[in-house]
């Protein structure tokens, strides 16, 4: 049973335009919330967080928002790099350090 | 500050083994955590470790286990390999103290089972 869900396994954004990165979750007592990335054959790489109390959090091009009556988060790149190219993956959880991820997005910039 | 450090990077076992991993945290990190990463899968939460107790545990076999040492150091073990057990192996640490805190991982171990 998937908790957190990212429906798009693959994104493709122009240089310099904004990318969108969307997860859902299903588990209301989720209440914090990370987003990660990944490059091939190494570990996932903390980018943002955001707690159940806030709705936006933001950390230069990064910036996560937070819907909790749709138990939706999403991430907003702006810009987009060629260097942001890599695979994104969302996580929750509701007891510490138990994280709850999604299946990622791979997020192609093209120069 | 070291990264988290797995060993050994990549692993070929047969099936019916039993295989450990290593993982070394972050200097001054007493929560190690386990994942599971397979292809469509994502990441899979195997187990939590605190100062040498496994505080959570995920929906996986008794065939995978863990441990923490006193130097918060954290070893998985999974026995009787499967070949559905192939997958890369991601150890992360947290700091812990009071809160939620992100998890910074490990580069992974890769796991063949044949």
């Amino acid at each position: 049973d998937q908790q957190v869900k990212q429906n798009s396994p693959s994104l493709s954004v122009q240089e310099g335009r904004i990318s969108i990165l969307n997860c859902d979750y299903t588990n209301s007592m989720f209440d914090y919330f990370l987003w990660y990335k990944k490059y091939p054959a190494e570990g996932p790489t903390f980018l943002i967080s955001i707690s159940s109390i806030k709705d936006k959090n933001e950390d230069g091009r990064f910036t996560v928002f937070l819907n909790k009556s749709a138990k939706h988060l999403s991430l907003h790149i702006v810009p987009s790099q060629p260097g942001d190219s890599a695979v994104y993956f969302c996580a929750a959880s509701e007891v510490r350090n138990q994280f709850y991820f999604g299946t990622g997005t791979s997020l192609t910039v093209i120069p | 500050k070291a990264g988290v450090t797995q060993t050994p990077r990549y692993l070929i076992k047969t099936r019916g083994q039993q295989v450990t991993l290593s993982c070394s945290p972050i200097s001054g990190h007493r929560s190690v955590s386990w994942y599971q990463q397979t292809p469509g899968q994502g990441l899979q939460f195997l187990f939590e470790y605190f100062s040498e107790t496994q505080r959570n545990k995920g929906n996986f076999p008794g065939r995978f286990s863990g441990r923490q040492f006193s130097n918060s150091r954290s070893e998985m073990n999974v026995s009787t390999l499967e070949l559905g057990d192939s997958a890369l192996y991601l150890c992360a640490s947290s700091s812990s103290i009071r809160g939620n805190t992100e998890a910074f991982f490990g580069q992974g171990t890769r796991l063949t089972v044949v």
